[in-house]
């Protein structure tokens, strides 16, 4: 079982409408999360990133974390053809190596003009 | 912004033949990481380092070594490449090792 699990695999969304985009960890230790979005043919970017409780907005990107569920969120206000991208959630443990992350498997996101 | 920098972008090697991906960092960063990428599995951690002449395995080591001569620069190294090890591997450099990474364009590897 992957310790860091993205739904939906892919989602399609109309110009101008909202994205949702989840992420659930099976390991307690993961406590700090990053969003990372790949557009084809190029390598990951960091969007944001998020370590406490609660909501963190960033332009037309909201993320929202649960330590308790262990679950992330991010929502894309207002897309763009420009956001059709795969999207990766990050984990990282509070203890041990310190840079390790742990990517899940990605949602593809689909901007309909 | 961060600037990672791969060679070759894409290779075509024989099973059993030698393999040397480079990865290049102007961003002054300590920490940097191999990482690949299939379908299905987004990106595993093959071997990371966090200071020149060292290197550290990551999560899934097995059939790959790694060189890291100087801060800026961190070679993956397949001495027997197999079917197996087609992929899309990307190289990322981090400022800390807690901090946000910053990922290289990838190279696109495919055994024969």
């Amino acid at each position: 079982q992957q310790k860091v699990q993205q739904s939906p695999e892919s989602l399609s969304v109309p110009e101008g409408g909202m994205a949702s985009l989840n992420c659930t960890s099976s390991d307690r230790n993961f406590q700090y999360f990053w969003w990372y979005r790949q557009h084809s043919g190029e390598g990951p970017k960091a969007l944001m990133s998020i370590f406490s409780d609660g909501d963190k907005k960033e332009g037309r990107f909201t993320a929202h974390l649960n330590k308790a569920s262990l679950h992330v969120s991010l929502h894309i206000r207002d897309s763009q053809p420009s956001d059709s991208a795969l999207y990766f959630c990050a984990a990282r443990a509070q203890t041990g190596f310190a840079s390790a992350l742990t990517f899940g498997s990605g949602t593809k996101v689909i901007v309909l003009p | 912004e961060a600037a990672v920098t791969q060679s070759p972008r894409s290779k075509v090697a024989v099973t059993g033949g030698k393999v040397t991906l480079s990865c290049h960092q102007t961003n002054n960063h300590d920490y940097m990481y191999w990482y690949r990428q299939d379908t299905g599995h987004g990106l595993r951690l093959i071997h990371y380092s966090y200071v020149a002449d060292s290197t550290e395995k990551g999560d899934i080591p097995d059939g790959y070594k790694a060189s890291r001569p100087s801060q800026e620069n961190f070679s993956l190294i397949l001495e027997l490449a197999s079917l197996s090890q087609t992929a899309v591997y990307f190289c990322a450099s981090s400022d800390r090792g807690r901090d946000t990474q910053y990922f290289g364009p990838g190279t696109r590897l495919l055994v024969l």
